[in-house]
């Protein structure tokens, strides 16, 4: 049964580099059948997908956050990690990991399992 | 501010049937199948339909999904009060780019 399971500090400040792992479980992160992603969820708000990234190396993002964000894998770990620079205060969210459906590796098609989330709050 | 418009909140009483529609566009829901998340409170989200009307493994038959042109639904027959909680709809949109769109959330009460 896959798993996923993210980690990473749950305290950033201000401007600086938010880091969370993704480990996965249960199944390989380095098979052309799936995209893996983050999404984002502000408190008291709706889901926001921040990007995807593919077995070869290919990757998606929000617009919205493109200058921003890197989302990389380390096959080895079986693990994939998400960085968000200069972050402020509307960082702040519940960050899920995920597995997202793909046709022939075209582009992701959503989320069909969600790891737990970790909870990111941006401070002084 | 999501391209994906679903309306705040949604209720009924057990046993009767609710609808949550999701209006997009021509770049996602119009060329695109969509996804539906069901999101227990303090929970990850769920996926509950994909590609517009297929039910995952474990889904009960009593949720559906269907699409018309540019808009979305899913339907919940048979309201049970394990349903109280939001819903999302979800599809790749094809402008900027491309990226992933979740609709703006129904908060489902069982009243």
């Amino acid at each position: 049964q896959l798993q996923l399971q993210e980690s990473g500090p749950g305290l950033v400040k201000p401007s600086e580099t938010l880091s969370l792992t993704c480990s996965v479980s249960g199944g390989s992160i380095s098979t052309p059948n799936y995209y893996w992603g983050w999404i984002r969820q502000p408190p008291g708000k709706g889901l926001e997908w921040i990007g995807s990234l593919y077995y070869s190396g290919s990757t998606f993002y929000n617009p919205s956050l493109k200058s921003r964000v890197t989302i990389s894998a380390d096959t080895s770990k079986n693990q994939f990690s998400l960085k968000v620079s200069s972050v402020t205060a509307a960082d702040t969210a519940v960050y899920f990991c995920a597995r997202e459906l793909t046709i022939f590796g075209v582009a992701p098609k959503g989320p069909d399992v969600w790891g737990q989330g970790t909870t990111v709050t941006v401070s002084s | 501010q999501s391209v994906l418009t679903q309306p705040p909140s949604a209720s009924g009483t057990p046993g009767q049937r609710v609808t949550i529609s999701c209006s997009g566009s021509s770049s996602n829901i119009g060329s695109d199948n969509v996804n539906w998340y069901q999101q227990l409170p303090g929970t990850a989200p769920k996926l509950l339909i994909y590609t517009t009307d297929q039910r995952p493994s474990g889904v009960p038959d009593r949720f559906s999904g269907s699409k018309s042109g540019t808009s979305a639904s899913l339907a919940i027959s048979g309201l049970q009060s394990e349903d109280e909680a939001d819903y999302y709809c979800a599809v790749w949109d094809g402008s900027l780019n491309g990226r992933y769109v979740f609709g703006t959330g129904t908060k489902v009460t069982v009243l």
